[in-house]
């Protein structure tokens, strides 16, 4: 157990709504990350972030932002949700010889 | 194209005999490679981490790297039910993780 959870576990919302996931560590890791994970997809980088107030760009970035003001605490934002957003989310740590340790998962869906 | 190459599946398998999970990645830069297991409906568990080149063993599981090739492989001996799940790929390019799209293995008691 790497001390990850992420709330709401489950969240349904409309098309248009703003909807923000949070991730939160207890273990002072310095990388964070959020994955999405679609069938026939398997599980994509969003963003990342190495440090308090320092984020990168993942591979599929269009149309999610994110923050992280404390170590603790990375936050992944939908602007405005679309339906093909719609996925399970998870996020994770990084640990030293870069493994990385996952989350519970959100499961978002957006009628 | 795709960074990170596994069959689907599904692979099945009878009650102790050795399950061989196979993946291939294209970027000659990785540097470190994962085999995560996935129950339905629950987060990626990392199972084995590999850095260099040769077996890496652990319990049931060994995991091999041949970077010359760009393969990674999984064997899982004396395999078992519980082992049933989706197994997941992964390769590290500095900062940035990429994952196969899993491999579905059954054990069939």
């Amino acid at each position: 157990d790497a001390g990850i959870t992420q709330s709401p576990r489950h969240k349904v919302t409309e098309t248009g709504t703003p909807v923000t996931l949070r991730c939160h560590q207890t273990e002072n890791h310095r990388y964070m990350y959020w994955y999405r994970q679609d069938p026939g997809h398997g599980l994509r980088l969003i963003h990342y972030s190495y440090g308090v107030k320092d984020t990168d760009k993942g591979e599929v970035s269009d149309g999610y932002s994110v923050s992280r003001s404390k170590t603790e605490d990375f936050l992944l934002t939908l602007e405005s949700a679309t339906s093909s957003q719609t996925s399970v989310y998870f996020c994770a740590i990084r640990e030293d010889l870069n493994e990385q340790f996952f989350g519970p998962g959100t499961r978002l869906t957006v009628l | 194209q795709k960074e990170v190459e596994q069959n689907s599946g599904p692979l099945s398998v009878p009650e102790g005999a050795i399950a061989s999970l196979n993946c291939t990645y294209s970027d000659r830069v990785s540097q470190s490679f994962f085999w995560y297991r996935q129950y339905s409906g629950k987060s990626p568990e990392l199972i084995m981490s590999i850095y260099s080149n040769g077996d890496k063993e652990d319990g049931r599981f060994t995991a091999q790297l041949n970077k010359a090739s760009q393969y990674v492989s999984l064997l899982i001996r004396d395999s078992q039910p519980s082992d049933s799940a989706t197994y997941l790929c992964a390769v590290n390019i500095p900062n940035q993780f990429y994952f196969g799209t899993g491999t579905s293995l059954t054990v069939i008691p």
